[in-house]
């Protein structure tokens, strides 16, 4: 698509229950990012995909987060049981692959807002 | 460790000029990237720098010192519809291309 997708748009859930966020890169980019932002906040880091390589799982809070991108281009956040701390807006964002000192900046979608009651 | 400085916030006037820092510890570097994002939007691409120096994009600037972990985007005259916050964002290079880290952002009122 011409940019980054992310659906829900909106997501309210119970306290306790399973979540799944989708993001569809732009077709092509080979690396792939999520973040969370929280209201008034900046863009915690949670997790990086580059092409084949082992993702960076340094940023997820904890083991109730997951993701996955299959196929090498549509990514899922899992979050399990949720808490009502998880609630923030999720952003995913992808780049493209260039030599190394080549600008690649990250394109990011609008965002999936998730409120845990 | 990886940490991104930026202040917190900042207030200037329209028509003026305002100059965001940004400083950085990170364990490696493959370029800084400035982002503006409005209110309940999504950040957006400002500029980029790799080597030392100015880069000047219309009324937007961007500086970088790799020696010193430190860059400035400097907006001159201001525009209410430059009030966003700023983020400043470094590419630490992890294999082929590197995660993307962000500082918390400086939100930029501009007032009349």
């Amino acid at each position: 698509g011409a940019g980054v997708s992310q659906s829900p748009s909106n997501k309210v859930t119970e306290k306790g229950k399973d979540v799944e966020l989708r993001c569809d890169p732009i077709s092509g980019h080979t690396a792939l990012y999520w973040y969370r932002q929280s209201l008034g906040q900046g863009l915690e880091f949670l997790i990086y995909f580059q092409g084949n390589s082992a993702p960076d799982k340094s940023g997820l809070p904890s083991d109730r987060f997951s993701a996955e991108r299959t196929g090498g281009s549509v990514s899922t956040l899992t979050i399990q049981r949720t808490q009502q701390e998880d609630s923030a807006v999720y952003l995913c964002a992808s780049s493209t692959r260039r030599g190394r000192g080549l600008r690649t900046e990250a394109f990011f979608g609008q965002g999936t807002r998730l409120t845990v009651v | 460790g990886q940490n991104i400085d930026q202040p917190t916030e900042m207030t200037a006037t329209e028509g003026a000029i305002v100059q965001i820092n940004c400083t950085y510890q990170t364990s490696g570097f493959n370029g800084l990237f400035w982002y503006q994002q409005h209110a309940g939007e999504a950040p957006t691409f400002l500029s980029y720098n790799v080597l030392d120096g100015l880069e000047e994009k219309g009324r937007f600037s961007s500086f970088l010192s790799r020696s010193k972990g430190y860059s400035y985007l400097l907006l001159k005259e201001l525009q209410m519809k430059d009030s966003a916050s700023y983020l400043c964002a470094v590419r630490d290079p992890g294999g082929s291309q590197g995660n993307l880290i962000f500082g918390k952002g400086t939100k930029l009122s501009v007032k009349p």
